[in-house]
C-alpha cells in the first residue's frame, strides 16, 4: 500500500542556516508531490510541488529534490526566518488516483 | 475570493449526536476533499469528489456521508457521532488532484 513518511519528527536551526528536510515514500508509480507548510491552529498552505519528471524545482527560498531511485523527496530551505517555523507535510499522489496520502509531517523551529 | 470556508470553527457533540460540516469555495473548482488530523498525525483523506455528483471514498471513510450536489458545495456529514471522531477536519479544493490543494480553516471537533 501507499506510505509516505518523515526520516525525523523535529528539526531546529538557527535562524539564516539552510534547512533539509526529508520525505520517504513507497510506491514507484507516484505522479505528483507536494509540501504543505502548517502553522499552529491554522489550514496547511501551499510551498512547492513537483511532478514525476522533473528532479527539481526551485521556489522562492524554497527548493524541492525528487529522488526516483531510491523513493526519496526533500524540501530545502534557505536562509531560514523565525517565520519558516512551523509543521511540514509531504504528500503525494499514486499515479492513476485522485488520492494525496500524507506523511505524519516534522516540526521546524527555527531559533534566533 | 473566499477561497475556502467551513463551518462551524468548533463543535461539541455528545455520541449519538448526528451534525454537518459545512464546506465551501468559490474558486470553481472541481475537485473538493476532507480530511482529518489528529494530534501528531498527518492528514488522512475521508472522502474526496472530482466534481458535481461524484464522490469516493478515502483512507478513513466509515462513520462520515458526503454528497456534491454542486461544484461550491461539499458536506461532511457525521451520522452518529463517537468519541473516535474528535478531532479536526479539514476542507480542500483544488482545480484537480494533481495541484495546490486550497485548505479552509478548519473544524475542531469534540465529541463526548
Amino acid at each position: 500500500g501507499e506510505s509516505v513518511g518523515l526520516h525525523l519528527p523535529t528539526l531546529s536551526v538557527q535562524e539564516g542556516d539552510n534547512s533539509i528536510i526529508n520525505c520517504a515514500y513507497s510506491n514507484s508509480a507516484s505522479d505528483y508531490f507536494i509540501w504543505y507548510k502548517q502553522e499552529s491552529g491554522k489550514g496547511p498552505q501551499f510551498i512547492i510541488d513537483i511532478r514525476s519528471n522533473m528532479d527539481k524545482r526551485q521556489g522562492q527560498r524554497v527548493t524541492v529534490l525528487l529522488n526516483k531511485t531510491v523513493k526519496h523527496l526533500s524540501l530545502q530551505i534557505a536562509a531560514t526566518q523565525p517565520g519558516d517555523s512551523a509543521v511540514y507535510f509531504c504528500a503525494n499522489r499514486e499515479g492513476g488516483s485522485e488520492k494525496l496520502v500524507f506523511g505524519k509531517g516534522t516540526k521546524l523551529t527555527v531559533n534566533p | 475570493n473566499a477561497g475556502v470556508t467551513q463551518t462551524p470553527k468548533f463543535q461539541v457533540l455528545k455520541t449519538g449526536q448526528s451534525m454537518t460540516l459545512q464546506c465551501a469555495q468559490d474558486m470553481n473548482h472541481e475537485y473538493m476533499s476532507w480530511y482529518r488530523q489528529d494530534p501528531g498525525m498527518g492528514l488522512r483523506l475521508i472522502h474526496y469528489s472530482v466534481g458535481a455528483g461524484i464522490t469516493d471514498q478515502g483512507e478513513v471513510p466509515n462513520g462520515y456521508n458526503v454528497s456534491r450536489s454542486t461544484t461550491e458545495d461539499f458536506p461532511l456529514r457525521l451520522l452518529s457521532a463517537a468519541p473516535s471522531q474528535t478531532s479536526v477536519y479539514f476542507c480542500a479544493s483544488s482545480y484537480d488532484s494533481g495541484n495546490e490543494q486550497f485548505f479552509g480553516p478548519g473544524t475542531r471537533l469534540t465529541v463526548l
